[in-house]
Formats: structure tokens, C-alpha cells, sequence
């Protein structure tokens, strides 16, 4: 089956420790976005890819920092420098003519 | 901001009743989807409507788009408790329909 793969679902990061959540597809698409999602909240881009090797920050692209090194992997790394990184974040991929975005089940990220 | 607001932040209703929630956006659109989200879950894209479109129906859907105001409101008819989620727009700028920006969302109950 064609889908979207986010991992791990849920994932603990201790204060000043790097962590890289993984998305995957084999949707063929060439676009790629990471959202974060706070309680109650809508959605907020982090970073975009049009295509392989290329990408662009979003809204709150600060503390973060992504690869497209194959189409089908979008990593998002969490780094220290995120003050408040608690949060769920959405990866999703969309062929790029605006039809609209397939997401990934989500990954939990909790400071402890 | 582009990103849309939709209205009412939530809405409890009986199985049986329709269920409508608006959305309002700020710039011209190039299209505007509506996606549903399940607790703890990935979104699911439910419907796009283009900017030269009105309305649109999918099974017990039905969207509307009033581009001078605008706005667009999404209609479900005879809920199920199996609705129960949240409800969230998306809207795609004129200059890059692949980027999408969304409101924080309705959270629907729908009691059986």
C-alpha cells in the first residue's frame, strides 16, 4: 500500500539532546512538509521541499533543520536550540499541482 | 498571515443533525481544502474546492466559496458519532498553490 510513514510514534528528548524524527513515503510524490501541532491548535510549517536536494523554512523554521537527500525521506532534527519542542508534528508529501497533501500518522516529541 | 480561521472552535450536536463550520481567510486563494483530523491522529484530506468554484459536493459533504467574502463553510449532513474529530481548512496562495497554510480548527462532537 501507498502511505506515509512517521517515526517513532511517540519520543522523549532529554533537555539539550538532538533528536531526528523519520518520514517516509513511496507515494512518488516530489513535494515533502513538516508541520508542528500544539494543543488545540492548528498547524504551523516548519519546513518544505519541492524537490530532492532542495528545501525551504516555513514559519518556525528556527531549532530545526531537515535533509532531502532521496525523495522518498524527509528527516526533521530537533536541536537543542528549540527552547519549547513538546509538540506533535505532522510530516506530509503532495504532488506539486495543489491537489492537497496525504500526512503521516504524526510523531509525539515530549521534553522530559 | 494567510491562515484561515474557522468558526466555532467547537460544536456538540445529536447523531442525525447537520453540521456546519466556516472558515475565513485573508488573501486570494488559488484553492481551499478542508481536511479532518482524529484525536492523536494524522489529518485526512476531505475536499478542495478551486477559486472558480462555488460549491461541491462528496457523499454527505458539501462546501461552498464565497471569494468576495472571503470565507467558505463545509456542511455535513446527517452526522454520525463516527464524525466526531476535528475539522480544519487549508488554503493554498495564488503564487505557491503546493504551500498550505491552515486555520486552528472545529472540534465536532457528535453525540449518539
Amino acid at each position: 500500500d501507498g502511505g506515509i510513514t512517521q517515526s517513532p510514534k511517540y519520543l522523549f528528548r532529554k533537555e539539550g539532546q538532538n533528536v531526528t524524527l523519520s518520514c517516509e513515503q513511496n507515494l512518488n510524490h516530489d513535494a515533502m512538509y513538516w508541520y508542528r501541532q500544539d494543543p488545540g491548535q492548528g498547524l504551523r510549517l516548519i519546513y518544505y521541499s519541492q524537490i530532492v536536494n532542495d528545501f525551504q523554512k516555513g514559519d518556525i523554521a528556527e531549532g530545526y533543520s531537515v535533509s532531502r537527500e532521496k525523495k522518498e525521506s524527509f528527516p526533521l532534527t530537533v536541536t537543542s536550540a528549540q527552547k519549547n519542542p513538546t509538540a506533535f508534528y505532522l510530516c506530509a508529501s503532495s504532488i506539486r499541482d495543489g491537489s492537497g497533501y496525504t500526512f503521516g500518522s504524526g510523531t509525539r516529541l515530549t521534553v522530559v | 498571515s494567510q491562515q484561515g480561521e474557522e468558526d466555532p472552535q467547537a460544536l456538540s450536536i445529536q447523531e442525525g443533525e447537520n453540521a456546519t463550520m466556516n472558515c475565513s481567510y485573508k488573501t486570494s486563494i488559488n484553492n481551499l481544502q478542508w481536511y479532518r483530523q482524529n484525536s492523536g491522529r494524522g489529518l485526512v484530506h476531505l475536499i478542495l474546492i478551486r477559486s472558480n468554484e462555488r460549491e461541491k459536493h462528496s457523499g454527505r459533504l458539501r462546501v461552498t466559496l464565497d471569494t468576495s467574502k472571503k470565507s467558505s463553510s463545509l456542511l455535513i449532513t446527517a452526522s454520525r458519532a463516527a464524525d466526531t474529530a476535528s475539522y480544519f481548512c487549508a488554503t493554498a496562495d495564488s503564487y505557491n498553490f503546493n504551500k498550505f497554510y491552515f486555520g486552528s480548527g472545529t472540534k465536532l462532537n457528535v453525540k449518539p
